[in-house]
């Protein structure tokens, strides 16, 4: 079965600082991994993906995410957060028999600080 | 780009009566669109995967008879939660994706808050 755990509930970082959004993976086959966002009383928006080729991968709002295949991991990143990237964040792995299917994480509450 | 859209946005009914979210996918076709439900200040749970002219495939725990998905065309697929009551309330969101190819992006509604009184 596909599953990603968040293990972190909630991450604080002051503006201008680096952030790390930690997601974990397991799955029977290839990983295909997925970083969303959410707003307050919205939807989610996507911000990058990982399907195959480079671990590293870029995403919309100066994200970025290492795929590590030895640690299972996904861990989203940015080198410089903003007050305006606080939000709820999900890293979501597909489901191998139907790629529109998702599983996510419990989600990361990601506050920035002035 | 693709863009799917949920209405309403926000809904607020009576327990015992029934309510219908609708999900639409505006500028391309879609077989197959999902629905999920959030608790507040938790994760996204899959409910069902709404096929186009034919049942819904709910996933385990989900009952049927309370959460009737209606695919009737392929870029409208509806919700309603029958009898609601008031542990019903919750965020729904549905996704939907132009083609079922591996490297495709799934793209969400903006989510649909229901109350139930």
């Amino acid at each position: 079965a596909q599953s990603v755990a968040q293990p972190e509930d909630q991450v604080n970082v002051a503006e201008g600082n680096p952030l790390t959004v930690k997601c974990t993976y397991s799955v029977s086959g290839n990983p295909y991994l997925f970083w969303y966002v959410q707003y307050p009383n919205r939807g989610l928006q996507f911000l990058l993906k990982y399907i195959t080729g480079d671990n590293l991968v870029k995403g919309s709002y100066g994200f970025e995410a290492e795929f590590n295949k030895s640690q299972t991991s996904f861990h989203l990143k940015k080198p410089s957060a903003l007050v305006s990237d606080s939000a709820l964040y999900f890293c979501a792995v597909r489901d191998i028999a139907n790629f529109n299917k998702f599983y996510f994480g419990s989600g990361t509450k990601l506050n920035v600080k002035p | 780009g693709a863009v799917v859209s949920q209405h309403p946005s926000w809904v607020i009914c009576k327990s015992g009566t029934s309510v219908k979210i609708e999900c639409r996918s505006l500028d391309f076709q879609a077989t197959t669109m999902f629905w999920y439900r959030q608790f507040p200040k938790q994760s996204l749970m899959l409910m069902a995967t709404s096929n186009e002219g034919s049942k819904a495939t709910y996933e385990q725990g989900v009952e049927k008879d309370k959460f009737l998905i209606n695919h009737a065309s392929l870029t409208l697929s509806t919700l309603t939660v029958t009898s609601a009551h008031p542990e019903d309330s919750s965020f729904y969101i549905c996704s939907a994706s132009p083609d079922h190819r591996v490297g495709n992006t799934i793209y969400f509604g903006e989510g649909s808050w229901l109350t139930v009184v």
